[in-house]
């Protein structure tokens, strides 16, 4: 089935250690959004794609970058994990062009900082 | 800023009606109304979404007032699998607008 994948689900780094989260998709949907969620709290948009065109959030730290080298892969990296990163990231998408904008949301990746 | 206001929390009886309220006073005519569900320790989930009238389909039925400052999602029959925490998003409805998330309403359905 067409789906929203993220890998790996669940992740443990190292404090300062630089870790990258991937998203991949095989709805062709031409924006790609990746969300932060902690505990007991509501998703919070870091960033998203359309197409190639990048928006970053005017208070997501620099500390998170993210690439997405074609339509299907999105990755976030976080170049020095703090232990405030530890978090579930939500990657999702949306297809521009329809009738109906709903966003696609995949499992998640539970990042865990040492 | 929150654009919309929704209970902390609610309980609902299995195999009953549930009705969950949103606020949203401050609506834009172009703006959508947006319902989406996370069930514990999975991604967000599309319930349904509407603009001015009200909508139904498989899952729910999504009522919006004339004025269009409220709304309520109504599961019809809550199972236990319905205990997740609901969102109410308004959004215009033209391309690339991110979904921006406020607390949400944390469903209980009790057996």
């Amino acid at each position: 089935d067409a789906m929203v994948i993220q890998n790996p689900r669940y992740q443990v780094t190292q404090f300062g250690k630089p870790v990258t989260l991937s998203c991949s998709q095989t709805l062709n949907h031409n924006v790609m959004y990746w969300y932060q969620q902690k505990s007991s709290q509501a998703p919070k948009l870091l960033f998203h794609y359309y197409d190639k065109d990048f928006n970053n959030e005017a208070d997501t730290p620099d500390n998170f970058q993210s690439r997405r080298p074609n339509t299907s892969f999105c990755f976030l990296d976080i170049r020095s994990p703090g232990l405030g990163d530890a978090a579930m990231y939500l990657c999702a998408t949306s297809r521009v062009g329809t009738a109906a904008y709903e966003q696609y949301f995949g499992p998640g990746t539970r990042l865990t900082v040492t | 800023d929150a654009k919309t206001t929704q209970p902390t929390s609610m309980d609902c009886a299995e195999g009953r009606a549930a009705n969950l309220p949103c606020n949203h006073s401050t609506i834009s005519g172009n703006e959508y109304v947006y319902w989406y569900r996370q069930i514990h320790s999975q991604g967000p989930q599309y319930i349904i979404h509407g603009l001015k009238n009200n909508e139904t389909n498989e899952m729910a039925s999504l009522i919006i007032t004339e004025d269009r400052k409220s709304s309520t999602l109504i599961l019809p029959h809550a199972t236990l699998r319905d205990t997740a925490v609901y969102y109410c998003i308004v959004r215009v409805d033209s391309g690339n607008t991110p979904l921006v998330f406020g607390k949400g309403t944390r469903l209980s359905v009790i057996a």
